[in-house]
């Protein structure tokens, strides 16, 4: 039903190598979030866009870059992926917070290697 | 950004009502009341929203205090598949920050057979 999806579900990189994911959503909603999960950590937002080339950084934003070029898709680039960056990375999407809830991906599980 | 306090864990018998507690004393008169859940091996899953009236829809229910410091969110017959970490939180209201969530650490919920 999902409305959002994440591509790829898995990914296997070498450390230095750049890794792109891409949140993927057919809702027209404004506004998408990248966050990632550790454990010990919870969520922590990592960049979010509040409209097509309008993006900003969250809390650990460091070695990280998004882009937005259309309403649909929302990328997320490591630059440099480092061992420090494996983890579970979540999208989500909203169209606005009175009027709807979060929707979030089934999740990207990275390893770097 | 107002935050949330939530109990660590609850533990509740299958088929019994639940009720999970979330204090937000520093709430805003324009932030609006979310909760999520997460299951094991999946990403967050939206449950409900409000501003200050009670809210109900078919997966649970949100009672907001008259002052708006707590909520509550009742799950009215708590099955297995209920089994998750709940998470209350007030998204960002204004600006070009809006709608960011800032997760806590949830609380965990266990429901017995």
């Amino acid at each position: 039903d999902a409305g959002i999806t994440q591509s790829p579900r898995h990914k296997v990189t070498e450390t230095g190598t750049p890794v792109t994911l891409r949140c993927h959503q057919t809702e027209n909603h404004r506004y998408m979030y990248w966050y990632r999960q550790d454990p010990g950590h919870g969520l922590r937002l990592i960049h979010y866009s509040y409209g097509v080339k309008d993006t900003d950084k969250g809390e650990v934003s460091d070695g990280y870059s998004v882009s937005r070029s259309k309403t649909e898709d929302f990328l997320l680039t490591l630059e440099s992926a480092t061992s420090s960056q494996t983890s579970v990375y979540f999208c989500a999407i909203t169209g606005s917070t009175a009027n709807y809830g979060y929707t979030f991906g089934s999740g990207t599980r990275l390893t770097v290697v | 950004d107002a935050k949330t306090t939530q109990p660590n864990s609850m533990e509740s018998n299958e088929e019994e009502p639940v009720h999970l507690p979330c204090n937000h004393s520093t709430i805003s008169g324009t932030d609006y009341i979310h909760w999520y859940r997460q299951l094991p091996s999946q990403g967050p899953e939206y449950v409900i929203h409000g501003l200050t009236s009670n809210v109900n829809n078919r997966m649970a229910s949100l009672a907001i205090a008259e002052d708006r410091k707590s909520s509550t969110l009742i799950l009215h017959r708590a099955t297995l598949r209920d089994a998750a970490v709940y998470y209350c939180i007030l998204p960002t209201a204004g600006g070009t920050s809006y709608g960011k969530l800032t997760f806590g650490q949830g609380t965990i919920l266990t429901v017995h057979p």
